[in-house]
């Protein structure tokens, strides 16, 4: 069974850089896309960004400036920087399998708490 | 950016009730809706893919149907463990969207 664990701090400064490992146990992350989402406390859900394990990229326009995903598949984990925060980065972040063709999110990590605060 | 429109925002409803839960997309998209529940403290679990298909060990009580701009997720008879939140997300093209969700409570 596929499992997806988000790590990284939970308390971020104003102007500072965001980052998030998620680690992929019970499979392989070679192939498939893997994604990062987040969903502001009691709002909805942000497709943030994907990344294919060999290096096709691509990131929602509304916050392409500040992101940058990676993968790192030695360690079977992939990444998310997100640079220049602000409490409205405020958010649960989580990161999921993205299935192709057709497209979804078939497996979650459990979600970390990112909060932005000096 | 494609918009995804759901209706209502939140429900009541009882054990055994059918449910009903749309969305509609701001142009045709074809197929591409997927469902999810959510329920608190949780992460999102994907129910319906491609608008129709049941994600594997997803109960039979949940169905989806739609194309082109009108979907529906139906719950054809509400089980305790239901009361969750719902949303549609379109896959058609990036960036991914989701609805704002649906609240199902007692």
């Amino acid at each position: 069974q596929l499992q997806l664990q988000e790590s990284g701090p939970g308390l971020v400064k104003p102007s500072e850089t965001l980052s998030l490992t998620c680690t992929v146990s019970g499979g392989s992350i070679s192939s498939y896309y893997w994604s990062w989402i987040r969903q502001p406390p009691g709002k909805g859900l942000e497709w943030i960004g994907y990344m294919y394990y060999s290096g096709n990229i691509n990131y929602n326009p509304s916050l392409k400036s500040r992101v940058t995903i990676s993968v790192d598949t030695s360690k079977n984990q992939f990444s998310l920087k997100l640079s220049s925060v602000t409490a409205a980065d405020t958010a649960v972040y989580y990161c999921a399998r993205l299935y192709s063709s057709p497209s979804y999110f078939d497996y979650w990590g459990q979600g970390t708490l990112v909060t932005v605060s000096s | 950016d494609i918009q995804m429109t759901q209706s209502p925002s939140s429900l009541s409803a009882s054990v055994g009730d059918r449910v009903t839960i749309t969305c509609r997309a701001g142009q045709s998209i074809s197929i591409y809706v997927n469902w999810y529940q959510q329920k608190p403290g949780k992460a999102p679990e994907l129910l319906i893919y491609a608008a129709s298909s049941l994600q594997s060990g997803v109960p039979s009580r949940f169905s989806g149907s739609g194309s082109g701009t009108d979907f529906t997720l139906t719950i054809s008879s509400l089980q305790p463990e239901d009361f969750a939140t719902y949303y549609c997300q379109q896959s058609y093209s990036t960036p991914q969207t989701f609805g704002g969700g649906t609240k199902v409570d007692i």
